[in-house]
């Protein structure tokens, strides 16, 4: 089975800070994804890659950027966290067609 | 305009009902359609992947209407168990390639 790690379980963090999230998939898939999941609004995609160092914006990536330097490994960076990126984090992995998701990150910006 | 919309329930049946779930996409190029299962407080989990024919695994049935834009899943003979929230899943093909997108979820309450 695809293992999809996402390296915190839980987070908390101070407004301004910066925040990294990391995910890392052990089944050599071209494909990863980050989504953040709130209530009432769903799963939003916020940036994904196709390959190493390769990025795509999302439907919402203003405040966030990321960085693919392995293919294994995609990380989510929150340049300056602010209250409103409180969120549940999903990253996911994908050869074609459906995904693998991690367990996600809930952070919590204060 | 919403890409995958879904009824979010809550529907409630007894153990043992069949219930149905609808969906719709207003993409015309999507080329892949799932349905995928998720438990409170953790990750989407790929329940069953559709396809044009319709398909069957087990309990769950799913089929998609093209023409229609129309996506279903029928649980037959539910169980406690399948409590949870259903996502509809439809691929964006207009440029981002593998990219899903994910209707809001309908919750699903089986109860004894």
């Amino acid at each position: 089975d695809v293992k999809v790690t996402q390296s915190s379980r839980y987070l908390v963090k101070r407004t301004g800070e910066k925040v990294f999230l990391e995910c890392v998939q052990d089944m050599d898939h071209e494909n990863m994804f980050w989504y953040r999941q709130d209530p009432g609004l769903g799963l939003r995609l916020i940036y994904f890659s196709y390959d190493v160092k390769m990025k795509e914006k999302g439907d919402i990536p203003e405040g966030y950027s990321v960085s693919r330097e392995k293919k294994e490994r995609f990380s989510l960076i929150l340049e300056s966290a602010s209250t409103n990126q409180t969120s549940m984090y999903l990253c996911a992995s994908s050869l074609v067609g459906g995904y693998t998701f991690g367990s996600g990150t809930r952070l919590t910006v204060v | 305009r919403k890409e995958v919309e879904q009824d979010p329930g809550p529907f409630n049946v007894p153990e043992g009902a069949t219930v149905a779930f609808n969906c719709t996409y207003s993409n015309s190029a999507s080329q892949s359609f799932f349905w995928y299962r998720q438990d409170c407080r953790k990750e989407p989990k790929l329940l069953m992947s559709v396809y044009s024919s319709g398909n069957e695994d087990g309990r769950f049935t799913a089929q998609l209407n093209r023409a229609s834009q129309y996506i279903s899943l029928l649980i037959r003979d539910s169980k406690l168990s399948d409590s949870a929230t259903y996502l509809c899943v439809v691929n964006n093909r207009d440029g981002s390639g593998y990219a899903l997108n994910f209707g809001k979820g309908t919750s699903l309450l089986v109860t004894p």
